[in-house]
């Protein structure tokens, strides 16, 4: 079946810490984004893609950084210097936004 | 800059009530595809409805139904005879045909519960 995998579900950082989260699919799709999600609120994006070795910030890229080095696979790091990454982050594609975009199952970070 | 306002932050209704999500859009573009998705306590998003800015035809499917005018810049979204299976959050959200990017911009989301 095709679709978006992230892994993943749950993931525990350390502060200080890198930590990548993965997102993979098998949609064909070439747009790959990046969205994170606080309780209580809407999602707002931190990278997209839409083609392979390249990528651009959204509204909210500082303290993450991103590789797209095949079209399947768009992983995510959050890095050291994101103050607050505790969120919940989705990633998601599309067909260049035509018929709609397709959305994983979530990674839920947290700083322990 | 496109903006989606959903200033609904959480609606409570009892169980076979009607109710509206209401969702209110900018956008300096002609061309764009307004969205609805719903997200269940698991936290993935679940895909509703796309509309393009040319189809002002209102849609029913089922229990659900859209009401888009452009008019108002609104989109909005009605449950009919809600059930407790309806809890979720909603989301708006919207894509610019000339961003280059085709990124959705979401609102804020409403939480909708559904009492038995």
């Amino acid at each position: 079946d095709g679709g978006i995998t992230q892994s993943p579900k749950y993931l525990f950082r350390k502060e200080g810490q890198n930590v990548t989260l993965s997102c993979e699919q098998n949609l064909n799709h070439d747009a790959m984004y990046w969205y994170r999600q606080d309780p209580g609120q809407g999602l707002r994006l931190i990278y997209y893609s839409q083609i392979v070795n390249d990528f651009q910030k959204g509204d909210i890229a500082e303290g993450y950084s991103v590789s797209r080095e095949k079209k399947e696979s768009f992983p995510l790091t959050v890095t050291s210097a994101q103050k607050n990454p505790t969120a919940f982050y989705l990633c998601a594609t599309t067909d260049r936004g035509l018929f709609g975009y397709t959305f994983g199952s979530g990674t839920r970070l947290t700083v322990v | 800059a496109q903006k989606v306002t959903q200033a609904q932050t959480e609606i409570s209704v009892v169980e076979k009530e009607d109710v509206t999500l209401d969702c209110v859009y900018e956008t300096r573009d002609t061309t764009y595809y307004l969205f609805w998705y719903k997200q269940p306590p698991s936290g993935e998003l679940v895909f509703l409805i796309r509309r393009n800015s040319f189809d002002e035809q209102n849609e029913i499917s089922g229990r659900y139904s859209w009401n888009f005018q452009k008019s108002t810049s609104s989109f909005n979204f009605t449950i009919t005879a809600s059930q407790v299976v309806d809890s979720a959050v909603y989301f708006c959200a919207l894509s610019e045909a000339n961003n280059a990017g085709n990124m959705l911009t979401f609102g804020g989301g409403t939480r909708l519960m559904v009492k038995p």
